[in-house]
């Protein structure tokens, strides 16, 4: 079955960028979606169709997949952003959702 | 507004069944896939199941196959996990999902706040 992976941790400082990827084999020919999910909450589509952003979402996130990885970006980052964050992937051969394992964000 | 109200979760013994229940409203539920998605405690998301809109179609993790049955009543609005044989590992919180309807590569627009499985003697 089709796997993802994702860095445990990303740590970015208050203004800067935060880019989080996604591997996958040839991940760039699947659609991705990524979820933020903070503390003791539910999940929280964050970007659907590698770069579509659902409205609430700022626009300081940004998407962009190619190749083997996809990459959710954060720009000017907040102390709100702070959370775990997984990419995910429909296998339309076994009919599966895959997750990736989840980068935590940590502002410093 | 989209809601998803999960129900049924507690404390059961291993080898014991439990059933969970998701009411939906606030978005075209009769016309959405929906799914079941876990998370065991300090871990990540894990997909369980998934059920098409009009219930022709269902799909299991293979952690769960056999064991757990996903179904759905569209006149209630309302999803069902029935989880047989459960073990340890099943702990987790529970949470229902849906995708956007006319959708196959399906993702997880709408989430409830997920119902707390705890698989113990």
């Amino acid at each position: 079955s089709y796997v993802v992976t994702q860095a445990p941790s990303v740590s970015v400082a208050p203004g800067k960028t935060a880019r989080i990827t996604c591997g996958g084999n040839n991940i760039g020919i699947k659609s991705v979606h990524w979820y933020q999910q903070k503390p003791g909450q539910a999940p929280v589509l964050a970007m659907s169709y590698d770069n579509d952003r659902p409205s609430g979402i700022p626009e300081r996130f940004s998407g962009s997949n190619s190749g083997n990885t996809a990459t959710l970006t954060i720009s000017r980052v907040e102390a709100g952003d702070e959370a775990d964050y997984y990419c995910q992937v429909w296998d339309s051969s076994s009919q599966h959702a895959v997750f990736g394992g989840g980068t935590k964000v940590t502002v410093l | 507004q989209v809601q998803l109200v999960e129900s049924g979760g507690g404390v059961v013994q291993p080898g014991r069944s439990l059933r969970l229940s998701c009411a939906a409203s606030g978005f075209p539920f009769s016309r959405s896939a929906m799914h079941w998605v876990r998370q065991a405690p300090g871990k990540g998301l894990e997909w369980v199941a998934l059920m098409s809109y009009d219930g022709r179609n269902k799909y299991y993790a293979d952690s769960v196959e056999g064991r757990f049955s996903i179904s759905r009543d569209n006149s209630k609005n309302t999803l069902y996990l029935q989880m047989n044989s459960l073990r340890t590992e099943d702990t987790a919180v529970y949470f229902c999902a849906g995708s956007p309807p006319g959708i196959s590569l399906y993702y997880f627009d709408y989430w409830g706040q997920g119902s707390l499985v705890t698989v113990s003697s």
